[in-house]
């Protein structure tokens, strides 16, 4: 299994400011992902991140708000750009294993709070 | 499309009773991966088990098990025994063979009392 590790685990941020927050996998892995959790909800996906190319954005999320990079298979970023209140969240970095395609790891997540 | 139904929201046992969280699916793939996950209360989601479309063997992993049936499109896991560290949201998720996106549950609160 693949092992993830994210950078910050929680902060707090004011409203305006953009938080980048990093994403690093034990081992080399065919996709990575990035989750938005909202209190109490479950689990939204953000967008997949392509290693040497633009991140594959779902509904609802665009590059200037959610910037993405993958400058190689085993790390990420997620940038929360001019963020406000509605921005508080959990966001989750995820990756599927290249030994197991078929299981999806998750990161400890980083709580973010916008003030 | 895929979707996927916790109808449970919130459930509530005292410790050592037997507590099953409900999963229906649906998909029009015929292969299709379905999964556990565990959120405690820290936030981390930890992966529990998958299981693939073509494998309808039930299974076993010590106070887990879990019973899978096509024919209802359900994914059910039990706890036996509970105890308070069961206490965590549980989510099901499914990912279609030819579609790398999880499509999870709203999730299921699961909290075992002393």
């Amino acid at each position: 299994s693949a092992v993830i590790s994210q950078k910050p685990s929680r902060d707090i941020c004011q409203r305006g400011t953009s938080l980048t927050i990093q994403c690093q996998v034990d081992s080399q892995v065919t996709m990575m992902f990035w989750y938005r959790q909202q209190p109490g909800q479950s689990l939204t996906l953000i967008a997949t991140a392509n290693q040497g190319s633009e991140a594959t954005y779902e509904s609802g999320f665009v590059i200037d708000k959610f910037p993405i990079s993958r400058p190689n298979l085993t790390f990420s970023t997620l940038t929360v750009s001019n963020m406000s209140p509605e921005d508080s969240s959990i966001y989750l970095c995820s990756a599927r294993d290249r030994g197991v395609p078929e299981t999806q790891y998750f990161g400890p997540g980083t709580r973010l709070l916008v003030l | 499309a895929q979707k996927v139904t916790q109808a449970q929201t919130e459930i509530s046992v005292v410790e050592k009773e037997d507590v099953t969280l409900d999963c229906v699916y649906e998909t029009r793939d015929t292969t299709y991966y379905l999964f556990w996950y565990k959120q405690p209360p820290s936030g981390e989601l930890v992966f529990l088990i998958r299981r693939n479309s073509f494998d309808e063997q039930n299974e076993i992993s010590g106070r887990y098990s879990w019973n899978f049936q096509k024919s209802t499109s359900s994914f059910n896991f039990t706890i036996t025994a509970s105890q308070v560290v069961d206490s965590a949201v549980y989510f099901c998720a499914l990912r279609p063979g030819a579609n790398s996106k999880l499509t999870f549950g709203k999730g299921i609160t699961l909290s075992v009392r002393p």
